[in-house]
């Protein structure tokens, strides 16, 4: 069994600053990892993920996250944020392995930007 | 592509009522998914269709739940007996085989149960 810990549940930041949110996971098996966000009234959209090789990956919007196996961490980053970013963001991992295709989400972080 | 696509976006229950939700893939996608997600949670899983069959389930998903389908199409979710604790937003997600592990949501049903 997997299980996903969003260690934020809330984080303000300033237009045009940096942000990070932070995803930390349990499994014993490899994963898949995967952001989400969800934009208000919106269905969850993909904003990156994680299934091999490079660990730094890119994604839209211009996040970025960096998949840590050592730290079981998967934290997104984006260095410079924009009013339009205001939303939630979801963290999840799925078993890397055959029979199993569903996604285990953290709770959440809800981005404010503020002006 | 026009989306997933849920019906009703909104719904408003008596409890021991029975509803049925509905879930439009995206076209030829193969895979499709039913989530569930109350206030301050994550969405959970609840079941998984490979076209027309079910090949997973969550122990969240009671016997008062049901999923449908049919013909790999379009999918129904059940609930009978509605309780209050059902209250939530269902989501509902589709995926096409060999893309990488990218499922689209739909912009969910929310169900209130009174």
């Amino acid at each position: 069994a997997q299980s996903v810990t969003q260690l934020d549940s809330q984080v303000p930041v300033f237009e045009e600053a940096p942000v990070e949110l932070r995803c930390n996971y349990s499994s014993s098996v490899s994963v898949y990892l995967f952001w989400y966000v969800q934009y208000p009234n919106q269905g969850l959209q993909l904003l990156l993920k994680y299934l091999s090789g490079s660990t730094l990956v890119k994604g839209i919007n211009g996040f970025e996250a960096e998949f840590n196996k050592s730290q079981t961490s998967f934290h997104l980053r984006k260095p410079s944020v924009h009013i339009s970013d205001t939303a939630e963001y979801f963290c999840a991992v799925r078993d890397s392995g055959a029979g199993s295709y569903q996604l285990t989400f953290g709770k959440g972080t809800k981005l404010s930007v503020i002006p | 592509d026009t989306g997933v696509s849920q019906d009703p976006r909104h719904k408003i229950t008596k409890r021991g009522q029975n509803v049925t939700f509905r879930c439009d893939p995206i076209s030829e996608h193969n895979r499709l998914y039913w989530y569930r997600q109350t206030l301050g949670q994550g969405p959970e899983f609840l079941t998984y269709f490979q076209n027309e069959a079910q090949l997973e389930k969550s122990r969240l998903l009671s016997d008062r739940f049901s999923a449908e389908r049919p013909k790999g199409s379009f999918s129904t979710l059940e609930i009978q007996r509605t309780e209050q604790g059902d209250s939530a937003m269902y989501l509902c997600a589709s995926s096409l085989e060999g893309t990488g592990l990218r499922a689209f949501f739909g912009q969910g049903t929310r169900l209130t149960v009174v």
